[in-house]
């Protein structure tokens, strides 16, 4: 079955250190996206990708890397710089444009701060 | 900028009541919007879109929603809702480059 796979789905890091949240999707889908969600602030975009080897930041990218290698890959690296880490990191995916370009999610990793 | 405004955070109805979601969104260009729901403990599912053509969307769940263009708003809309239907609600557009942007959220709760 084709969809999106995030994983881990719990991560915990201690301060200081960098985390790979990882995203794979089979879908084919050009596009794809890392948002956190916080309560009451909804999803906020990090980063967005179109094609590979291209990714732009979104609203909230400081503290933030990804790469774009291959198609179906999208990480996101925490870095030690992201001054509230501690949220619910969802990884979504669409087609680039025309047709169907409603958005896949995956089922989140949820990343606490210890 | 590219920006959706949701005007209510928190709704509380009783069932059969009638439901009304602002969403406003600012962008010059041609726009998808979506509206996705998150029912407690599962992901966002996709309760409809708008990409063009009839301004009046219909979804799952017997849920719609009217693009209004000359307002920049995109209501959803459900004339009697559920104790089922309590979930957060989320507003979208997709607008240049494929940016993706959602608004803050509406948590319903539906009482029976």
């Amino acid at each position: 079955d084709g969809g999106i796979t995030q994983s881990p789905k719990y991560l915990f890091r201690k301060e200081g250190q960098n985390v790979t949240l990882s995203c794979e999707q089979n879908l084919n889908h050009d596009a794809m996206y890392w948002y956190r969600q916080d309560p009451g602030q909804g999803l906020r975009l990090i980063y967005y990708s179109q094609i590979v080897n291209d990714f732009q930041k979104g609203d909230i990218a400081e503290g933030y890397s990804v790469s774009r290698e291959k198609k179906e890959s999208f990480p996101l690296t925490v870095t030690s710089a992201q001054k509230n880490p501690t949220a619910f990191y969802l990884c979504a995916s669409t087609l680039r444009g025309g047709g169907s370009t409603e958005a896949f999610f995956g089922q989140g990793t949820r990343l606490t701060v210890v | 900028a590219q920006s959706v405004s949701q005007h209510n955070h928190h709704v509380i109805l009783s069932e059969a009541a009638s439901l009304e979601l602002g969403c406003n969104y600012s962008y010059g260009g041609t726009v998808n919007l979506f509206w996705y729901v998150q029912y407690p403990g599962q992901h966002l599912q996709l309760l409809l879109k708008y990409f063009s053509g009839d301004p009046l969307v219909k979804g799952i769940k017997g849920f719609e929603a009217e693009f209004i263009k000359s307002k920049f708003s995109f209501n959803l809309r459900k004339p009697s809702v559920q104790w089922s239907d309590t979930a957060e609600y989320f507003c979208a557009v997709k607008g240049g480059y494929n940016k993706l942007i959602f608004g803050a959220g509406t948590r319903l709760a539906v009482h029976p």
